[in-house]
């Protein structure tokens, strides 16, 4: 089982709708990522949170808006994305931003758009 | 320009052979950080192994191993004993730290999709 759970495994929305992804990771790491990974490609980084403050936009779309509410949480919300947005999008955490420290992934969410 | 290739889209191994999976990288950098992952088909990426720039030796853990060539800039990751688990997709990923902007990023090769046959 992975350290790092993200729910839910599969989304299926409209492009109007609102949901959010959820990432949650209990092993004090203090940096955490989200990634999309469309098939077949290695994982694109969108945003990395250090000490839950946001470090990194990968000029990622307004309708993606991460919120990271404590240490152990990070949300993905979700609101009128497009057919492209389909993807997988994982989740990491690490122990902090030093080159040493791999990031530990979740399963991730399988997200498909109507 | 790309920072890490991996020029094998494919493999095929037989069960309790060794493989080796190719990565180059490239970086101006002199401190960096290699690291393996694998994908399964269910989506979750595992950490495998992870070299240093600084590391003098090659990285083990367990069956894995990491032919670290600086100066050639490869990184290689050898799988002994393949056992049928290790059909996966395989990531070879470096991690820089970018002086100008302070930012640490993680970048990805292309993957290699090893099949492990009975």
């Amino acid at each position: 089982d992975t350290e790092v759970t993200q729910t839910p495994k599969h989304l299926v929305m409209g492009m109007t709708n609102k949901k959010s992804l959820k990432c949650e990771q209990h092993m004090g790491h203090r940096a955490m990522y989200w990634y999309k990974q469309k098939a077949k490609k290695p994982p694109e980084l969108m945003f990395v949170y250090s000490y839950e403050k946001l470090s990194i936009n990968e000029s990622v779309p307004s309708r993606f808006s991460p919120e990271c509410p404590n240490s152990s949480l990070l949300n993905l919300h979700l609101h009128a994305l497009q057919p492209e947005d389909s993807a997988l999008y994982l989740c990491a955490s690490s122990q902090g931003w030093d080159s040493n420290q791999p990031q530990h992934f979740g399963d991730g969410t399988r997200l498909s758009i109507l | 320009a790309q920072k890490i290739t991996q020029t094998q889209p494919g493999m095929f191994v037989q069960e309790k052979e060794a493989v080796t999976l190719d990565c180059t990288y490239d970086t101006s950098d002199q401190s960096y950080g290699l690291f393996w992952y694998k994908q399964p088909s269910s989506g979750e990426m595992i950490f495998l192994i992870y070299q240093g720039s600084y590391d003098e030796q090659n990285a083990t853990e367990g069956r894995y191993s990491l032919n670290f060539q600086k100066a050639r800039k490869s990184a290689n990751l050898v799988i002994s004993a393949s056992q049928l688990g290790d059909s996966a997709m395989y990531f070879c990923a470096m991690r820089e730290f970018y002086l100008d902007t302070g930012r640490r990023a993680l970048t990805f090769g292309s993957g290699t999709r090893l099949q492990v046959q009975p």
